[in-house]
C-alpha cells in the first residue's frame, strides 16, 4: 500500500515571496504519477501540477514548479510570486500506474497555505 | 467545454435514509472516480468505474454503491445513512490513463 505524508499543517508567505510545501511517500512501486492539488474555501478541488516518476526533469507549471527526488521519495511543490488566491489547503497525492488503466488518487492530510498582503 | 459537474450541492438526510448523489465527466472523459472528504482531511477514494463496471474499490462498506451510465455519467448511492458518512463527496473524471479531475463536490450532512 502507498501512503503519502505532509507533515506541515500550515505555513504562512508573504504576498510576491517563494514558499515550498513538502511531501513524502512511500511506495514499492515503480510507475506512478505524483500530483499537487489545490482546494480554496470554495472546495473545488484543482489539479496544479503532474510529474510522472520515470520522468528526471522537474515538472513546472507557471509560477508552480516541484522538486522530485525519487531515490528520496520526496516531492515538494515551490509557488513563486505568491499571490493572495494562492491561498488554499494543498494536498499532494500518488497514482499508481497500471498498463492502460487509470487508478485511485491516494492523498496526504493536506497543508494549509496563506498568503498575506 | 463544461468541467466536471455534481449534483446536488448540498444534501441534509436523517440517520437510516438513503441519498443518491449524480456526477457528469468532464468532455472526453471515460472513467469516474469517487472520494469522501471528511472536514479537514485527504480526500478517501470509494470506488472506480469504468465501461459500467466497478473497477477499483476503496476500504467502504456495501452501504456504498454506484452506476455508471452509457453517457459515462455516474451515481453514487448510500444507504442505511449513518452519522459518520456527513462528508464532501467528491467526484473525479479521468480518461483511461490521465490525470484526474474533480467536481464542485456534494456536501452530506446527517443528522
Amino acid at each position: 500500500a502507498q501512503t503519502v505524508t505532509q507533515s506541515q499543517p500550515e505555513m504562512s508567505v508573504q504576498e510576491a515571496e517563494t514558499v515550498t510545501l513538502s511531501c513524502t511517500y512511500d511506495t514499492s512501486e515503480s510507475n506512478y504519477y505524483l500530483f499537487w492539488y489545490k482546494q480554496p474555501p470554495s472546495r473545488q478541488m484543482i489539479l496544479v501540477i503532474r510529474q510522472e516518476a520515470y520522468k528526471q526533469q522537474n515538472a513546472t507549471e507557471n509560477r508552480f514548479s516541484v522538486n522530485f527526488q525519487k531515490a528520496a521519495k520526496s516531492f515538494s511543490l515551490k509557488i513563486s510570486d505568491s499571490q493572495l488566491g494562492d491561498t488554499a489547503m494543498y494536498f499532494c497525492a500518488f497514482m499508481k500506474l497500471f498498463t492502460g488503466a487509470n487508478s485511485k488518487l491516494t492523498f496526504g492530510k493536506g497543508i494549509t497555505l496563506s498568503v498575506r498582503p | 467545454d463544461a468541467g466536471v459537474t455534481q449534483s446536488p450541492t448540498h444534501l441534509i438526510k436523517t440517520r437510516g435514509q438513503q441519498v443518491t448523489l449524480r456526477c457528469s465527466p468532464k468532455s472526453g472523459h471515460d472513467t469516474v472516480s469517487w472520494y469522501q472528504q471528511a472536514l479537514g482531511q485527504g480526500p478517501q477514494f470509494i470506488f472506480q468505474y469504468y465501461e459500467e463496471e466497478e473497477r477499483q474499490r476503496g476500504n467502504f462498506p456495501d452501504r456504498f454503491s454506484g452506476h455508471q451510465f452509457p453517457n459515462y455519467s455516474s451515481e453514487l448511492n448510500v444507504n442505511a445513512l449513518l452519522l459518520g458518512d456527513s462528508a464532501l463527496y467528491l467526484c473525479a473524471s479521468s480518461s483511461r490513463t490521465g490525470s484526474q479531475y474533480f467536481g464542485p463536490g456534494t456536501r452530506l450532512t446527517v443528522l
